[in-house]
């Protein structure tokens, strides 16, 4: 069964200072990685995703994610992290057309 | 501009009423989502549909009804048999195609006490 750990509920960094949050699936073949972010009482909006390819993705807002096989993880990273980047990042993996599941997500604070 | 819009943001029941929840989206898009959220537990699928007058169970489909009558809508019912309805409502749409970006709406925010 597919599944997707965000094994960090809750982080805080300096603002400027890098970021990486941690992503791992289980899924038995390749499959389609998204990151989504949410500011508090919003809607969610794509980050990045991950088809095929290139493993080292680029996003909005500064954002890139690497895509490793062998450890079945899809890290988002930020070299400089501003205070509007606050927000719950929630990682995600496509299964079928369909099939859409999320991680428990990661609360990011950024403090000044 | 193109988007998925929900109505209202904020919504007060009384246990034992049914509530409904709307979605509209004006992306052209033949599947829609409806999705529950919970702090600490992400988002679970409730409905989706793929094409007008049609659609299937998610994961957590008890307690809740859905209706595909026009592309553009799928509005959500939120039944009494729904035994922790409080929560924060998502609503979805995208292509139908395998890799499609999943669009969200802005969410509605349901409490029933």
């Amino acid at each position: 069964a597919q599944s997707v750990t965000q094994p960090d509920i809750h982080i805080t960094v300096s603002e400027g200072a890098s970021l990486e949050l941690r992503c791992n699936y289980s899924y038995g073949a390749t499959p389609y990685l998204f990151w989504y972010v949410q500011s508090p009482g919003q809607g969610l909006q794509l980050l990045l995703k991950y088809f095929s390819g290139d493993t080292l993705v680029q996003g909005i807002k500064g954002f890139e994610a690497e895509f490793k096989r062998s450890q079945s993880s899809f890290n988002l990273r930020k070299p400089s992290v501003h205070w509007s980047d606050a927000a719950e990042y929630f990682c995600a993996v496509q299964t079928g057309a369909n099939n859409l599941f999320f991680g428990t997500g990661t609360r990011l604070t950024v403090i000044p | 501009d193109g988007g998925i819009t929900q109505s209202p943001k904020y919504l007060f029941r009384k246990e034992g009423q049914n509530v409904t929840l709307s979605c509209e989206q004006n992306l052209n898009h033949d599947a829609m989502y409806w999705y529950r959220q919970d702090p600490g537990q992400g988002l679970r699928l409730i409905y989706y549909s793929q094409i007008v007058n049609d659609f299937q169970k998610g994961d957590i489909a008890e307690g809740y009804s859905v209706s595909r009558e026009k592309k553009e809508s799928f509005p959500l019912t939120v039944t009494s048999a729904q035994k922790n309805p409080t929560a924060f409502y998502l609503c979805a749409s995208s292509g139908v195609r395998f890799g499609g970006e999943q669009y969200f709406g802005p969410g509605t925010r349901l409490t029933v006490t």
